[in-house]
């Protein structure tokens, strides 16, 4: 089984600062890990995915994650955070092969203050 | 209409009530799936279709019937609901039949349950 645990609910920064969310992982094989971010009123959009090739992700609107197996953690960074970034971030996990489900964290929500 | 479009946006019903929410996906995909997303819980994997054939049900009431006519349209029949089914409801699709794990899930907006 895998979990995944993402610490507070809330996280608040200036523009400009730098973005940084936690996650960790629980995951008995090398998973695959993933962050989505959701607007407000809107559904959830991918922002970025690790699957076993580079441990260094960039995804878009310039947000990037890293994998660290020794951690078991994918954190999200960016490093100057903007007044559109404030959402709320999902990360998830699954694992490889057919039938494999996506599991969600509780969320955190990223205010920006200008 | 592009990527995952869900109706009706907002629903308020009565626990005697029966309605349904619809899902369409525009993207070609072969899995489709609903969410339940309560505040502060982490999202809820209720059903997933694949190629129209239900292969995962994760212990959801019988009171929510999924339905799914073909790979594009996805219904959640609703009735005979309880208030702590309030919540928003998600519906996504995937490309990949296999549903392998790097698969991306594509969410709709969303439908805002209220039920009184």
């Amino acid at each position: 089984a895998q979990s995944v645990t993402q610490l507070g609910s809330h996280v608040s920064v200036s523009e400009g600062a730098l973005v940084l969310l936690r996650c960790n992982y629980s995951s008995s094989v090398p998973p695959y890990l993933f962050w989505y971010v959701q607007y407000p009123n809107q559904g959830l959009q991918l922002l970025l995915k690790y699957t076993s090739a580079a441990t260094l992700v960039k995804g878009i609107n310039g947000f990037e994650a890293e994998f660290k197996k020794s951690e078991t953690s994918f954190h999200l960074t960016k490093p100057s955070a903007h007044m559109s970034d404030a959402a709320e971030y999902f990360c998830a996990v699954s694992l490889p092969g057919a039938n494999s489900k996506l599991t969600f964290g509780k969320g955190i929500t990223l205010s920006v203050r200008p | 209409e592009t990527g995952v479009t869900q109706t009706p946006r907002h629903l308020v019903m009565g626990m005697t009530n029966k309605k349904s929410l619809k899902c369409e996906q525009h993207l070609g995909h072969n899995a489709m799936y609903w969410y339940k997303q309560s505040a502060k819980k982490p999202l809820e994997l209720m059903f997933v279709y694949n190629f129209k054939e239900q292969t995962e049900n994760n212990s959801v009431p019988s009171r929510f019937s999924p339905e799914c006519p073909n790979s594009s349209h996805l219904f959640l029949h609703l009735h005979t609901l309880q208030p702590e089914d309030s919540a928003l409801y998600l519906c996504a699709s995937s490309q990949d039949g296999l549903l392998a794990g790097e698969e991306t899930q594509y969410f709709g907006p969303g439908t805002r349950l209220l039920v009184l």
